[in-house]
């Protein structure tokens, strides 16, 4: 696509709740990245995927949150259990090989506000 | 060590001045320095890079400037417009590691008309 698209842009949750958050990064971009921004903040680097593998999940705040991309391509972050703490921006973003020089192309985001 | 620091935290400029955000890291491994922009509702955006085998990079009205031995860039806009009123953030990374951006917590930039 001509962009990284986020789905869906805004999600209101009951605490508790489970809650699935999806990017589809650009065509051919390998590698892809999750970020959480909270507001009046910058983003926060939660997980990184080159091609299907977790490269690194060093950034994931506690084991209720997971994140997939089964074929390299469509990512989902998983949250589990949902807390109010946990109401952010999630940004995903690709780049076109690790260590592009054009750094990252962001999406839009998912709103997430948990209730 | 991981920290970005940014200031100032929001940078209020007249239309045709000159706009100029500074960030500073500890971490000696960062070798890449983004620079991104964001609007209400929208994703940030790149704008200019910069590596530290260089002192400055320009493109267009945007300048970085960068001192290795201070550890400290800036970024500055010439000739702000109103249209460069949005929230920028300064980033860091290692390229040796997997390309995580340490941002700074961002300068809401208003360019008056």
């Amino acid at each position: 696509g001509a962009g990284v698209s986020q789905t869906p842009s805004n999600k209101v949750t009951e605490k508790g709740k489970y809650v699935e958050l999806r990017c589809d990064p650009i065509s051919g971009h390998t590698a892809l990245y999750w970020y959480r921004q909270s507001l009046g903040q910058g983003p926060e680097f939660l997980i990184y995927f080159q091609g299907t593998g977790a490269a690194d999940d060093s950034g994931l705040p506690n084991d209720r949150f997971f994140a997939v991309r089964p074929e390299g391509s469509v990512s989902t972050l998983k949250i589990q259990r949902t807390e109010r703490g946990d109401s952010a921006v999630y940004l995903c973003a690709s780049s076109q090989t690790l260590g592009s020089n054009y750094g990252y192309t962001f999406g839009s985001g998912t709103r997430l506000t948990v209730v | 060590q991981q920290q970005v620091k940014q200031s100032p935290q929001s940078l209020i400029v007249q239309k045709g001045g000159i706009s100029i955000i500074n960030c500073a890291y500890e971490n000696t491994a960062f070798d890449y320095f983004p620079w991104y922009q964001q609007f209400p509702g929208k994703g940030p955006a790149l704008l200019i890079a910069i590596r530290p085998d260089v002192s400055e990079k320009k493109e267009g009205r945007f300048t970085i400037s960068f001192n290795k031995s201070a550890k400290q860039f800036s970024l500055h806009i010439m000739d702000s417009q109103p249209g460069d009123s949005a929230t920028y953030f300064c980033a860091a990374s290692s390229t040796s590691g997997t390309y995580k951006y340490i941002f700074g917590t961002g300068t809401r930039l208003k360019v008056l008309a």
